[in-house]
């Protein structure tokens, strides 16, 4: 089975403060993405990668940065944040285009700002 | 722009039949998906559709029309243990990597 583990389940920092959320997936999968999930709105792309070291923005990136040093891993950075950054964060895998792209989630992390 | 369209709420009896309606607006369409997130889960793949028409997997069937922008998702003998949230999503973009959702249908299943 795809397995997708995040760093931390829940989370708490202060306004300002760098965070890091780290996703590792143990299939060789060469998408990963970053979402955030907020009620009524959805999953909200932050980024995704389509291989090591490349990144595309999505649909919300400011105030985000990326990092795929690794194939298996994914890292969301706050550069500083801000309240408006507290969400469930949610980070999936995926083959790509083959079994029609089905992305495989890890378990999110709740991250709230002070 | 870019957008998803799905009901907020459906409420069914256990047994029923329940369909789940999703239009979208998007550019680059490679195809849409369904995925199912029980409350303090994470999101679950179930079913893609590239081509128009059904797909069937045991209870759960989807259907896409490309030409009208709109699929929807179908669950038969409904059970309590399928109460959750389900989401639509459209490949788009260049290549197909990108992925928009929708807000989610919430599933009440009543005994």
């Amino acid at each position: 089975d795809v397995k997708v583990t995040q760093s931390s389940r829940y989370l708490v920092k202060r306004t300002g403060e760098k965070v890091f959320l780290e996703c590792v997936q143990d299939m060789d999968h060469e998408n990963m993405f970053w979402y955030r999930q907020d009620p009524g709105l959805g999953l909200r792309l932050i980024y995704f990668s389509y291989d090591v070291k490349m990144k595309e923005k999505g649909d919300i990136p400011e105030g985000y940065s990326v990092s795929r040093e690794k194939k298996e891993r994914f890292s969301l950075i706050l550069e500083s944040a801000s309240t408006n950054q507290t969400s469930m964060y949610l980070c999936a895998s995926s083959l790509g285009l083959a079994g029609g792209g089905a992305q495989f989630f890890g378990p999110g992390t709740r991250l709230t700002v002070l | 722009g870019q957008s998803l369209e799905q009901p907020s709420e459906v409420t069914a009896v256990e047994g029923a039949i329940v369909q789940i309606n999703c239009t979208y607006q998007t550019s680059g369409f490679y195809g849409l998906s369904w995925y199912q997130q029980h409350d303090g889960g994470a999101p679950t793949f179930l079913s893609y559709n590239a081509l128009d028409g059904l797909e069937e997997t045991g209870r759960f069937s989807s259907f896409l029309s490309r030409s009208d922008s709109y699929g929807y998702l179908l669950l038969q003998e409904l059970q309590m243990k399928d109460s959750a949230s389900y989401f639509c999503a459209v490949r788009e973009g260049t290549g197909g990597f990108k992925t928009i959702f929708g807000a989610g249908t919430r599933l009440f299943v009543k005994a």
